[in-house]
């Protein structure tokens, strides 16, 4: 069965302690990972998309990574701005998006 | 100006009641779409239209019924709420549904609660 899965659940940084969110998939013929950002109370915003193993993208303080089985969105001295919720995606048959459950990160100043 | 725009934000409303959600997209795209948000934060796709054509259909109870007037706007109608209704609903748009990997440009959500 299809499925992407998200860890940790939840992330708790001090400013500036670099970490990394995972996310795993199980998708036959992958067409692509994304990531999005999401703010409480907001509608998820789009960051980056993935397409091959090996390939890596990154926007300021985050690079997202992609593997055969998983993708990594790595977290570089992060500030308080960057507290969100990061969700993966990945495209299943018939156009559908499946969204992992999230990893919400809190930065502390 | 924004682009994906839907409301009301905030819906608070009895078991029973009938009520719509609209929204409406200024960024040219073909297709639109809703999902819906749990508790546990999961992103659950219900319906997606492209040029006022159904093409994404999940299973959800028929009491959700998605209305596209023309190719910038997507409303959806719950006729008889009930409470398992709860939840945050998302509208989206994209360039093209030909294409799984397009990405997708979200509304600010509209929380519903069911009392």
């Amino acid at each position: 069965e299809d499925q992407v899965t998200q860890s940790p659940e939840a992330l708790r940084l001090q400013e500036g302690e670099s970490s990394s969110l995972n996310c795993s998939y199980t998708v036959s013929g992958l067409r692509g990972l994304f990531w999005y950002r999401q703010d409480p109370g907001k509608g998820p915003e789009f960051l980056f998309t993935l397409y091959s193993a090996g390939e890596e993208k990154e926007k300021e303080r985050l690079k997202a990574t992609l593997t055969k089985k998983e993708s990594f969105l790595h977290i570089t001295a992060p500030k308080p701005e960057d507290s969100a919720t990061y969700l993966c995606a990945v495209p299943l048959r018939d156009y559908k998006l499946s969204f992992g459950a999230g990893t919400t990160v809190t930065v502390r100043a | 100006d924004t682009a994906v725009s839907q409301t009301p934000k905030y819906l608070v409303t009895q078991m029973g009641n009938d009520k719509s959600i609209k929204c409406e997209q200024n960024l040219g795209h073909d297709t639109m779409y809703w999902y819906k948000q749990d508790s546990k934060k999961f992103l659950k796709i219900m319906f997606s239209y492209n040029n006022k054509e159904l093409i994404i259909n999940e299973t959800v109870p028929n009491r959700f019924s998605p209305k596209s007037p023309d190719k910038a706007h997507l409303n959806l109608h719950i006729n008889s709420l009930e409470l398992g209704d709860s939840a945050v609903y998302f509208c989206a748009s994209s360039h093209d549904s030909g294409i799984a990997n397009e990405k997708l440009f979200f509304g600010s959500g509209t929380q519903l609660s069911v009392l």
